[in-house]
């Protein structure tokens, strides 16, 4: 079992929908949990970082944490054509040197 | 603010020729860096991780090296190019200190071609 599991879709949807994006981990020692968002061609950009359960809001973006259940979200409101990319769940294990375990990306197409 | 530069943005090398991937921070000091090999498709593989100048630790064994002659500056390299090197590399960095719960940023990726 991989540590970090992540639908890798893609996922279509039309614009102005709520996009709901999901990982799930076996490891409950996971307190940071973290989504990026990688454009075809362009490196992951840091979109949201989140500590321990619960909900975190920035603009359409809401990121949510469940470790009862080990399962992390992020949802995106009112989809836009521009938030098409690939959306990938990452957090640090316990341990030093900051490293991160990635889940293989779920790749989204919002299309008008 | 922090900067992270990675160069060529693409490449295109002939099997058994050298490489040279330069990646460079600034803005920040000490900072942790990381290479990355992505697979169309696929995650991120991690490569190589420093925590200093001079040192180097590598994840998975391969045709690969890693250097890192100054703080902000980090090299990936090989002597001989295989096909399987094709990839997305992507480099890395985050704060160091003993934050170990700090997110990475990234720079924009070299694409590179094995022909």
């Amino acid at each position: 079992q991989k540590e970090v599991e992540q639908d890798p879709g893609p996922l279509s949807v039309p614009e102005g929908a709520i996009v709901s994006l999901n990982c799930t981990y076996s490891n409950s020692a996971f307190q940071y949990f973290m989504w990026y968002r990688q454009y075809s061609r362009k490196g992951p950009e840091l979109l949201m970082y989140t500590y321990s359960s619960g909900n975190k809001e920035d603009g359409r973006f809401t990121a949510q944490v469940d470790k009862s259940s080990k399962y992390i979200s992020l949802f995106i409101r009112d989809s836009q054509p521009s938030d098409s990319a690939t959306y990938l769940c990452a957090m640090p294990p316990s341990g030093g040197y900051n490293k991160l375990i990635f889940g293989a990306g779920t790749r989204l197409a919002v299309h008008p | 603010s922090q900067t992270i530069h990675q160069w060529p943005a693409t490449l295109v090398q002939p099997v058994g020729s050298p490489l040279s991937l330069e990646c460079t921070v600034e803005g920040t000091s000490n900072p942790n860096l990381y290479w990355y090999r992505q697979a169309a498709g696929r995650g991120l593989q991690l490569l190589f991780y420093s925590v200093g100048i001079g040192q180097i630790s590598s994840e998975v064994p391969q045709n690969l090296s890693a250097s890192r002659p100054q703080d902000r500056q980090f090299i990936l390299s090989s002597k001989k190019l295989l096909l399987s090197d094709s990839g997305f590399y992507l480099c890395a960095w985050s704060l160091s200190g003993g934050y170990s719960n700090q997110p990475q940023h990234f720079g924009d990726g070299t694409r590179l071609s094995i022909l």
